[in-house]
């Protein structure tokens, strides 16, 4: 258990929905990263916070967007879903803003019909 | 952002040495290397990070050469539950403008009875 927490853990939707993807960070981490992995595909930057602040941003579709709340807790919302959003969403946290190691939850599985 | 190389795959027997190794031409003065561990849809799993010469856990070893342009991720005595795909990762841990914490395309190691 690496202790960041994602939910829910599956979510099956339609084209043209919108979803909200919930990510807890370890206790006292103030980083949180976004990662999108498609089937059998690399891991995909989409972005990252720290402290409540957007810090880096990856290849983060428009009709995506994410924030982080004072209790440090992260959403990323996928609006707008097509079927080619199918994928794994990865979120990770570190202590740090920089890329010391990070702790990876057990991902959402979107599944968009 | 230092680009990583790998290779594709590797295939290896259980109980021998598996050694991976990580192009970082481009590595900058204060980047680190990381290597993690992802099993299917799973999170990475952070394995072993350094700077220079060499680094052991009870997991791995890290070897990097003077000039740090590449770096190599040994694996001793594989099982079968090491089959899976490792990344290669080089970015600046002291970053406090935020990392994007980009993964390549990993090399999917194969170990077999």
């Amino acid at each position: 258990d690496s202790g960041v927490t994602q939910t829910p853990k599956h979510l099956i939707t339609a084209t043209g929905q919108r979803v909200t993807l919930r990510c807890s960070p370890r206790s006292g981490d103030l980083s949180v990263y976004w990662y999108q992995q498609s089937l059998d595909q690399g891991l995909q930057f989409l972005i990252q916070y720290y402290n409540g602040e957007e810090r880096a941003k990856g290849n983060i579709l428009e009709r995506f967007s994410a924030q982080q709340f004072p209790d440090l807790h992260s959403e990323l919302n996928l609006s707008s879903l097509e079927l080619g959003d199918s994928a794994l969403y990865f979120c990770a946290s570190s202590v740090a803003p920089g890329p010391i190691e990070a702790f990876f939850g057990q991902g959402t599985r979107l599944t968009v019909v | 952002l230092a680009k990583t190389t790998q290779p594709i795959s590797m295939d290896s027997y259980e109980g021998q040495e598996v050694n991976i190794t990580c192009s970082h031409n481009n590595i900058a003065t204060n980047d680190y290397i990381t290597w993690y561990q992802q099993f299917p849809s799973q999170g990475p799993r952070f394995i072993i990070q350094g700077y220079k010469t060499k680094v052991t856990n009870e997991v791995a070893s890290l070897f990097i050469p003077a000039d740090r342009k590449s770096s190599t991720l040994s694996l001793p005595r594989v099982s079968l539950s090491d089959t899976a795909v490792y990344y290669c990762l080089v970015g600046d841990t002291h970053n406090n403008a935020g990392n994007m914490l980009t993964f390549g395309g990993g090399t999917r190691l194969m170990v077999k009875p």
